[in-house]
């Protein structure tokens, strides 16, 4: 099946602890993306990638870091440094035609807690 | 950055009733999607429409680009229609590379409830 997988569905972190979220998507996307949900609210974008070996920062980057060293792959890693690390995190992914980026799509999601 | 506000924030309505949904954003975009959330925290996708008219069942979504708002309709509505409705949209960029430059920027939604 073509689509877009988190890993894990939860995960439960202790304070202080860096934790990585997987997210691996074989729709041969260009473009990557980690958004972050709290309760309630809407999504926020963390951090996107258009290529592989290059990632930009979203509106709320601080307290995580990605790699992308594979088209299909880009895990998020949650820092000790990130204050309120607890919400639903949600991976999405798209492509790009004629300059007009197509239609995207997301994972399941991981829920994130911290203990 | 772009602006996205949707409307209404909650509605509330008898199973068989119609709604309609807004989104307003500030800026010209050259996609835009609506998403329902599951009760299981998914993203469903229901329409890439940036721009025009388009219809799936129950569902129609319409895109008027140059006046900055879209509209979802749900008609007949079931309880498993429930949920919220996310709007998205990607902005042009001034200048970009590859095609685009920023993710999908999110309305806070529009939390819906059918009641039976």
């Amino acid at each position: 099946d073509g689509g877009i997988t988190q890993s894990p569905k939860y995960l439960f972190r202790k304070e202080g602890q860096n934790v990585t979220l997987s997210c691996e998507q074989n729709l041969n996307h260009d473009a990557m993306y980690w958004y972050r949900q709290d309760p309630g609210q809407g999504l926020r974008l963390i951090y996107y990638s258009q290529i592989v070996n290059d990632f930009q920062k979203g509106d709320i980057a601080e307290g995580y870091s990605v790699s992308r060293e594979k088209k299909e792959s880009f895990p998020l890693t949650v820092t000790s440094a990130q204050k309120n690390p607890t919400a639903f995190y949600l991976c999405a992914s798209s492509i790009s035609r004629e300059r007009r980026w197509q239609q995207a799509f997301f994972g399941q999601g991981t829920r994130l807690t911290v203990v | 950055g772009i602006q996205v506000e949707q409307s209404p924030p909650d509605l509330i309505l008898q199973e068989g009733a119609n709604s309609t949904l807004r989104c307003n954003f500030s800026d010209s975009v050259n996609n835009l999607q609506w998403f329902h959330q599951n009760p299981w925290g998914q993203l469903i996708n229901l329409f890439y429409i940036p721009s025009g008219t388009k219809q799936n069942g129950r569902l129609s979504a319409t895109t008027v680009a140059t006046e900055r708002y879209s509209l979802l309709y749900i008609s007949s509505s079931q309880t498993t229609d429930s949920g919220v409705y996310f709007c998205a949209v990607h902005r042009i960029p001034p200048h970009t590379r590859g095609g685009g430059a920023d993710g999908l920027t999110f309305g806070k939604g529009t939390h819906l409830i059918i009641q039976p």
